[in-house]
């Protein structure tokens, strides 16, 4: 079992609302990643982390933003919620081994859902 | 990146083995093969990968063409838990890649009782 959390697993929400999706991984990784998935489509990387402080934007352009002050916490913050933002949030992570080992565990996900 | 081509679907019935084949014509020569499964609901979990060598682990095998150019998903006994969508990713190693998957589309795989 890996030990990624996030929360809430569900969320539905108004338009302009501020939210944040937590995501915690207890296994020490010192990678971390936030994939968008719609329903039936492909997983977009939108964010990642290599290490505390350290944050880069991922292939598919998104609106969240995110942080990394703690190496277990990778939460991800959008300022005002919109419908267009509807969609599956999935958060990953991964050791910084050897330089092609790069398994990474998924959490459940949290299906967000902006009125 | 390079890209991977994967069958759209897959049907199989239950305890028969399943061969998910996976192409990758542009595959470099520090290219892992990485296979993920996103079963039902659920985030993707590691299946298995390899590089030139064919590959076992409890969960299934991976046999990769001498050529490299493609590669094979074994489940050797599908069970109905086996019903997900399966990803062929290739993992480049170093630079701004290392670490970072991209997903395709993956074969939907059904499991028939």
């Amino acid at each position: 079992e890996a030990d990624i959390y996030q929360t809430p697993r569900y969320l539905v929400i108004g338009t302009g609302k501020k939210i944040t999706l937590e995501c915690s991984q207890t296994m020490g990784h010192d990678k971390m990643y936030w994939y968008q998935q719609d329903p039936g489509m492909e997983l977009h990387l939108i964010h990642y982390s290599y290490g505390v402080n350290s944050t880069e934007k991922g292939d598919l352009s998104s609106e969240s933003t995110v942080s990394r002050i703690r190496t277990e916490h990778f939460p991800l913050t959008l300022e005002s919620a919109r419908p267009s933002h509807t969609s599956q949030y999935l958060c990953a992570s991964s050791l910084a081994g050897t330089v092609a080992y790069n398994e990474q565990f998924f959490g459940p996900g949290t299906r967000l859902t902006v009125l | 990146d390079a890209k991977t081509t994967q069958p759209n679907s897959m049907e199989s019935n239950e305890e028969e083995p399943v061969h998910l084949p996976c192409n990758h014509s542009t595959i470099s020569g520090t290219d892992y093969i990485h296979w993920y499964r996103q079963l039902p609901s659920q985030g993707p979990e590691y299946v298995i990968h390899g590089l030139t060598s064919n590959v076992n682990n409890r969960m299934a095998s991976l046999a990769i063409a001498e050529d490299r150019k493609s590669s094979t998903l074994i489940l050797h006994r599908a069970t109905l838990r086996d019903a997900a969508v399966y990803y062929c990713i290739l993992g480049g190693a170093g630079g701004t890649s290392y670490g970072k998957l991209t997903f395709g589309q993956g074969t939907i795989l059904t499991v028939h009782p």
